[in-house]
């Protein structure tokens, strides 16, 4: 069935760094990618997605990269704040098939102060 | 943005029992609802694809008659949880879906005693 595995678990970067998440995912037909924070007991909040005939995307501090070939993508946290710290989810999605959304494990970003 | 609501927010009841747990698209349609299960500190599980006017499509592993959805309205997709135990003891969250956004419900947290 569908998978997506997502690196690291946990992450802990210092104020200021960046962060790099990684997922990579099975389904070919997958072609929406989102990524959500999710705090603890709450819904997941969307922050930043790229479809598949895109193969970057950028807002402010945040930024997405697609590689369909290798079905790769990865997230990237510039300039990081300890508001950041959060757990963050890829997921995959098929949006001409249903649009069923399977996430990854999460990672855990500690940014230290 | 689209509205989704999720009652009720908490619940405790006692082994054995049944539990619903309603979601609702506030300010929008929804033929397809997704219902999800999330333990503590682990990722979003998709149990299952709730269709409005069809039944439900459930994940590989997921008991279909332990874990009922009805979708019997374009506003309204329902999770009854059948003779719950403790191992179902977990945070459900559901999500919906307008054009081509999903939206997630704000979660409902189970325990089971």
């Amino acid at each position: 069935g569908e998978n997506v595995e997502q690196h690291p678990s946990t992450l802990s970067v210092q104020e200021g760094d960046s962060a790099v998440i990684k997922c990579t995912y099975s389904d070919s037909a997958s072609n929406y990618f989102p990524w959500y924070k999710q705090e603890l007991g709450k819904r997941p909040q969307l922050i930043i997605d790229i479809r598949s005939n895109v193969g970057e995307k950028k807002d402010q501090r945040i930024a997405v990269t697609l590689n369909k070939t290798a079905k790769h993508f990865s997230l990237h946290i510039t300039e990081t704040q300890p508001e950041d710290s959060a757990v963050y989810f890829c997921a995959a999605s098929d949006h001409t098939g249903g649009f069923k959304t399977i996430f990854g494990a999460g990672t855990r970003l500690f940014v230290k102060a | 943005g689209a509205v989704v609501s999720q009652h009720p927010s908490r619940v405790i009841c006692k082994s054995g029992t049944s539990v619903k747990i309603e979601c609702r698209s506030l300010d929008f349609q929804a033929t397809t609802m997704f219902w999800y299960r999330q333990f503590p500190k682990q990722s979003l599980m998709l149990m299952a694809t709730s269709n409005e006017g069809s039944k439900a499509t459930y994940e590989q592993g997921v008991e279909k008659d332990k874990f009922l959805i009805n979708h019997a309205s374009l506003t309204l997709s329902t999770l009854t949880v059948t003779s719950a135990h403790p191992e179902d003891s977990s945070f459900y969250i559901c999500s919906a879906l307008s054009g081509n956004t999903i939206y997630f419900g704000e979660g409902s947290w189970l325990t089971v005693v």
